[in-house]
């Protein structure tokens, strides 16, 4: 069965002050690890997609790596409108279904102005 | 439509009453996913749908929740004798094939009280 953990559970954070979250996963073959931003209240918004150790992939302030046992989700220089609640998601190729995602319960992020 | 629209946003019940919420995905999209997110919670899988048929539903809790997509477009989650552990947001997501990205839409809220 597919699990994901991620850390922390919340991270409060100034504005300008770097960090990273933690997304921890086993998976019965990956065929894709997700990165989702969900804000109260709204349905989580697609950020990234990686599929093999080493990959990289960068948005603005974020920048998603991925290496064989979890994912990083480094934040540079963050501003208040970058809290939200960040989730992980892996896709794996076991089982009858290779579609459905399988979600961590996310980490809630703050930043103070 | 633009994106996947789910009606309706909130739906208060009373325990035991039955109960019916709405996808609707984006047009042309052939895999269409139904999760239940508790408070505090990442997304928890229920089924998934590829075309009409219900590809994968072993998320489903008990034969209470039941879910079809009769033309290969709208879904409807379909739960009998609410109970009150099942108050959580109810989010649809679809994707153009099994193995994209999911778009999700932004839940329905059901409280059973």
């Amino acid at each position: 069965e597919d699990q994901v953990t991620q850390s922390p559970e919340a991270l409060r954070l100034q504005e300008g002050e770097s960090s990273s979250l933690n997304c921890s996963y086993t998976v019965s073959g990956l065929r894709g690890l997700f990165w989702y931003r969900q804000d109260p209240g709204k349905g989580p918004e697609f950020l990234f997609t990686l599929y093999s150790a080493g990959e990289e992939k960068e948005k603005e302030r974020l920048k998603a790596t991925l290496t064989k046992k979890e994912s990083f989700l480094h934040i540079t220089a963050p501003k208040p409108e970058d809290s939200a609640t960040y989730l992980c998601a892996v896709r794996g190729a076991g089982g009858t279904s290779y579609g459905k995602l399988t979600f961590g319960q996310g980490t809630i992020l703050t930043v103070h102005p | 439509g633009a994106g996947v629209s789910q009606t309706p946003s909130n739906k208060v019940t009373e325990k035991g009453k039955y109960v019916e919420l709405r996808c609707d995905p984006i047009s042309g999209h052939t895999a269409l996913y139904w999760y239940r997110q508790s408070l505090g919670q990442g997304p928890e899988f229920l089924i998934y749908f590829q075309g009409t048929g219900a590809a994968d539903d072993s998320g489903l809790p008990n034969d209470r929740f039941f879910a079809v997509r009769p033309e290969g477009s709208v879904s409807t989650l379909k739960i009998q004798r609410t109970e009150r552990g099942d108050s959580a947001v109810y989010l649809c997501a679809s994707s153009p094939d099994y193995k994209d990205v999911l778009t999700f839409g932004a839940g329905s809220r059901l409280t059973v009280l």
